[in-house]
């Protein structure tokens, strides 16, 4: 069982709608991670949190807006889609961004179709 | 800048075969080394990890060893199962790269026919 919680497991929406990615963690982290995978690829790196701020943008389009609203939850609101953000999106979280050398966790994703 | 490099796959071996996906890398500093495994349909889970050089992680029959000399992380296993089919990833965070990036390998499909 993955200690990272994602929902929804499936999302299709339309390129005009309004949906959010929610994670949620108790294992008393304090930095967490949106990846965006595709087919065949590593996860790419979207946005990170820390300490509840946002600390990294990776240039991601405004259609993706991050949120923590605390130290436990994760969203990811989406709008106005193309269909190339159709991907598996991941959830991540770590102890903390200044320790290198502990590893982040996953969930097991949101799968998002845009139509 | 910081990369990892792992083999081409798909990878394909018999039931209890003997497994290597090969893992080299280029960091700055000393990296902290990972090996994550996903399975058909699922998020990334952590398989195992080493710190600093010499380590060995090992997780359930899979071992890596920090090998500073080479810039490798070799992932083995002695006796691969059916169920081990999955992509496996290896990935790096370097202590001197403030972005946080955790740096991943292309990833590796291993298909394991009984």
């Amino acid at each position: 069982d993955t200690e990272v919680t994602q929902t929804p497991k499936h999302l299709v929406m339309g390129m005009t709608n309004k949906k959010s990615l929610k994670c949620e963690q108790h294992m008393g982290h304090r930095a967490m991670y949106w990846y965006k995978q595709k087919a065949k690829k590593p996860p790419e790196l979207m946005f990170v949190y820390s300490y509840e701020k946002l600390s990294i943008n990776e240039s991601v389009p405004s259609r993706f807006s991050p949120e923590c609203p605390n130290s436990s939850l994760l969203n990811l609101h989406l709008h106005a889609l193309q269909p190339e953000d159709s991907a598996l999106y991941l959830c991540a979280s770590s102890q903390g961004t200044e320790y290198s050398n502990q590893p982040q966790h996953f969930g097991d994703g949101t799968r998002l179709s845009i139509l | 800048g910081n990369s990892v490099t792992q083999m081409e796959g798909p990878v394909t071996l018999s039931e209890e075969a003997f497994l290597t996906i090969n893992c080299t890398y280029t960091a700055t500093g000393y990296p902290s080394l990972f090996w994550y495994v996903q399975y058909p349909g699922e998020g990334l889970q952590l398989l195992l990890k080493a710190t600093k050089a010499d380590d060995k992680g090992s997780n359930k029959g899979f071992e890596a060893t920090y090998r500073k000399e080479t810039t490798s992380f070799h992932l083995e296993k002695g006796s691969v199962q059916v169920s081990d089919s999955a992509v496996y990833f290896c990935a790096l965070r370097s202590r001197m790269d403030s972005s946080y990036k955790l740096i991943f390998g292309s990833g590796t499909r291993l298909l394991v026919r009984p």
